[in-house]
């Protein structure tokens, strides 16, 4: 199975901020990351497909970039509904995967 | 708009085999897409259980492929997963998903269900 290592597991930013994740695989998987975004009690949220395209209906502050291991997912301009947890996925190789989850919470 | 709503008992006794059906409404699985089964035990992160494409093609997480069984029923336009001999860790909120574009190899996914949480308890 293809290893998805997500850093950091916790961040702490404010109203404003900038924040970037990121998302690395154990193996090459192309382009083939996508990222979500999970608020409690709620499905996952697709914001990212293939690295870097914006899901439709997705704010432009969230952008995401890398391809072969290593993938970041940054959002700017943090407004209060960004805080959440985020996960990348790879859709390479099945058995598909997920990382473990970045928890953003407000400093 | 694509709608999808997960369904099934939410108690299960250990052994005995978690059955889950998955209705969608807005779109017919028949006509393209792959069709997900996600699971996240609580507190926990995602795991891929396996996928159905509109062809009839599944595809399993190896983790499970001895225990797990997707089938479509495009008739009723539903998709449903079957997990046999069930255990404590199998409780989870398990989530159906539709798969979406072919730059992400199909299986990323834009729309889901909101989740139904299944305990396997005595």
């Amino acid at each position: 199975d293809i290893q998805m290592t997500q850093s950091p597991s916790s961040l702490s930013a404010s109203e404003g901020d900038r924040v970037t994740i990121t998302c690395r695989a154990s193996q090459s998987i192309r382009g083939y990351l996508n990222w979500y975004q999970q608020k409690p009690g709620k499905a996952p949220k697709l914001l990212i497909y293939a690295a870097s395209t914006l899901q439709s209906g997705v704010t432009s502050r969230f952008s995401g970039s890398g391809s072969g291991t290593d993938f970041t997912l940054s959002i700017s301009g943090l407004q209060p509904e960004d805080f959440a947890t985020y996960y990348c996925q790879q859709s390479y190789n099945t058995p598909y995967t997920f990382g473990q989850g970045t928890k953003l919470e407000i400093k | 708009q694509v709608k999808l709503q997960e369904s099934g008992p939410g108690l299960v006794k250990p052994s005995e085999t978690l059955s889950l059906t998955c209705t969608v409404s807005g779109y017919s699985i028949g006509s393209g897409f792959y069709w997900a089964w996600i699971r996240q035990p609580p507190g926990k992160g995602l795991e891929w259980i396996g996928s159905v494409h509109f062809s009839g093609r599944t595809y399993y997480n190896p983790s499970l492929q001895s225990r797990v069984t997707i089938s479509a029923d495009t008739s009723n336009n539903q998709f449903s997963v079957q997990l046999s001999s069930v255990t404590a860790a199998d409780t989870a909120v398990y989530f159906c998903a539709r798969g979406g574009a072919g730059s992400c190899g199909g299986e990323c996914y834009g729309h889901w269900g909101q989740g139904a949480l299944f305990i396997v308890s005595s």
